[in-house]
């Protein structure tokens, strides 16, 4: 059974332009769940999708979007780059009761 | 709300040696507990739950994890250390509704030869 697939693995990207990660769930799981990591914040809740349905969001400004596929395969976009955004984005899927199974993350620099 | 606490930013232990590594937690309704490991330009690693019954939970690679609930903790627990243990560890609480986790800060766990 194929694991969580992040995609892609490290980014660079300037200030100002916009992003999008992809993340494809372990087959059979309809939730989606992203992270933000940074060595000072930690793990943060970003968003959950379950089935196209964006469940929950964390406190993160409009400038973080997602969505999710029919296929349950999940997009999480930032617009308008900062500095700050610069962290690892960690992606989850799960059923319910159980575990989250997380991805390899997508490290993104914004210079 | 749900919260987990890591009290310590670091532990050291020498390998061999019995390992602890500390959680704190505090929730509506029944806990969801779990631990993670995280090694360097990783994603997180499941290591075990608690989800109900027993106390002492086993999990991976070892480790267990005790559920008191009169002192809301879910410490992470072997009985003997490996380098490769190394590592930076997470506790988190599942909220009850969603799959939206929180996490406690974590712990580097340094295991010296």
């Amino acid at each position: 059974k194929a694991g969580v697939t992040q995609t892609p693995r490290y980014l660079i990207k300037t200030r100002g332009q916009q992003v999008t990660l992809s993340c494809s769930p372990i087959s059979g799981h309809r939730s989606v769940s992203w992270y933000q990591q940074t060595p000072g914040q930690g793990l943060q809740f970003l968003f959950e999708y379950f089935s196209e349905t964006q469940r929950n969001k964390g406190n993160f400004p409009g400038r973080f979007s997602g969505r999710q596929f029919s296929n349950s395969r999940s997009e999480m976009n930032v617009s308008t780059l900062e500095l700050g955004d610069s962290a690892l984005y960690l992606c989850a899927s799960s059923s319910m009761d159980t575990e989250a199974f997380f991805g390899q993350g997508t490290r993104l620099t914004v210079v | 709300a749900q919260s987990v606490a890591q009290p310590e930013d670091q532990v050291n232990v020498a390998e061999g040696n019995p390992l602890t590594v500390k959680c704190t937690y505090s929730v509506s309704g029944n806990p969801y507990l779990f631990w993670y490991v995280q090694y360097p330009n990783r994603g997180l690693q499941f290591l075990l739950k608690y989800i109900t019954g027993d106390n002492l939970v086993k999990g991976s690679y070892g480790f267990e994890a005790e559920f008191n609930k009169s002192q809301t903790s879910f410490h992470l627990k072997k009985p003997s250390a490996l380098v490769s243990d190394s590592a930076l560890y997470f506790c988190a609480v599942r909220d009850n509704d969603f799959n939206k986790f929180y996490f406690g800060s974590g712990t580097k766990l340094n295991v010296k030869p």
